[in-house]
């Protein structure tokens, strides 16, 4: 079946440094790549929406200037949290979706994000 | 826009016993819905899903679901809870198959089950 490797799992910053999440589609094409960010005993809150060459789309109140996410081939997207706070520490999920939707959504293992 | 509720935040049953996770959810086109489970610090995984062809939809480890358009739910079961069932559960809706479309998530129901 359809499998998204996401890395890292877990990762402990300093504050003020980027951290990158990188999430790669093993055997299908990741048109788009769905990015969440999920609070403990919460839900999964979308981020952002990517299609492969093109821009991401930010859902409100995300600012896009902090949480970069880039989409350049079809099976590599990251996301990068740049000058990290510990308010955004967090758990972060990918989710990958192909063309047709053949593969439904797929999601990745998660990100476990700690900002010290 | 499209929603989804998932009423209560936890459930506990015993083991051995029927799991039911209650979803029901808002939609002005005909929905495609979803549950998944996941465990601590991992990802998502599909228990199954209901994409507009039998309304009574079969996963795995033994859970289904049922689509009821009049009563606007996709209630998840399964007839006999095993202890690596305890997770937490989510119900998620999505307009259209295209590969843009995003999934809506219900808050999550955890379920728990005593021995």
């Amino acid at each position: 079946g359809a499998v998204v490797s996401q890395h890292p799992s877990w990762v402990i910053c300093k504050s003020g440094t980027s951290v990158k999440i990188e999430c790669r589609s093993l055997d299908f094409q990741a048109t788009t790549m769905f990015w969440y960010r999920q609070f403990p005993k919460q839900s999964l809150m979308l981020m952002a929406t990517s299609n492969e060459g093109s821009k991401a789309t930010y859902e409100q109140g995300v600012e896009k200037d902090k949480f970069l996410i880039n989409h350049a081939s079809l099976t590599l997207s990251t996301l990068t949290v740049t000058s990290a706070h510990p308010e955004d520490s967090s758990f972060y999920i990918c989710s990958a979706r192909d063309h047709q939707g053949l593969y439904g959504y797929t999601f990745g293992s998660g990100t476990r994000l700690t900002v010290v | 826009a499209q929603s989804v509720t998932q009423l209560g935040s936890h459930v506990s049953v015993s083991e051995g016993a029927l799991v039911l996770l209650r979803c029901n959810y808002s939609s002005s086109v005909p929905p495609y819905l979803f549950w998944y489970v996941q465990y601590p610090n991992q990802g998502l995984q599909l228990l199954l899903k209901y994409t507009s062809a039998a309304t009574l939809v079969k996963g795995i480890n033994g859970f289904e679901a049922e689509f009821k358009k009049s009563e606007t739910s996709f209630h998840l079961t399964k007839p006999s809870a095993h202890m690596s069932d305890a997770a937490e559960y989510f119900c998620a809706v999505s307009d259209l198959p295209r590969a843009n479309s995003k999934l809506t998530f219900g808050k999550g129901i955890t379920l728990s089950v005593r021995p």
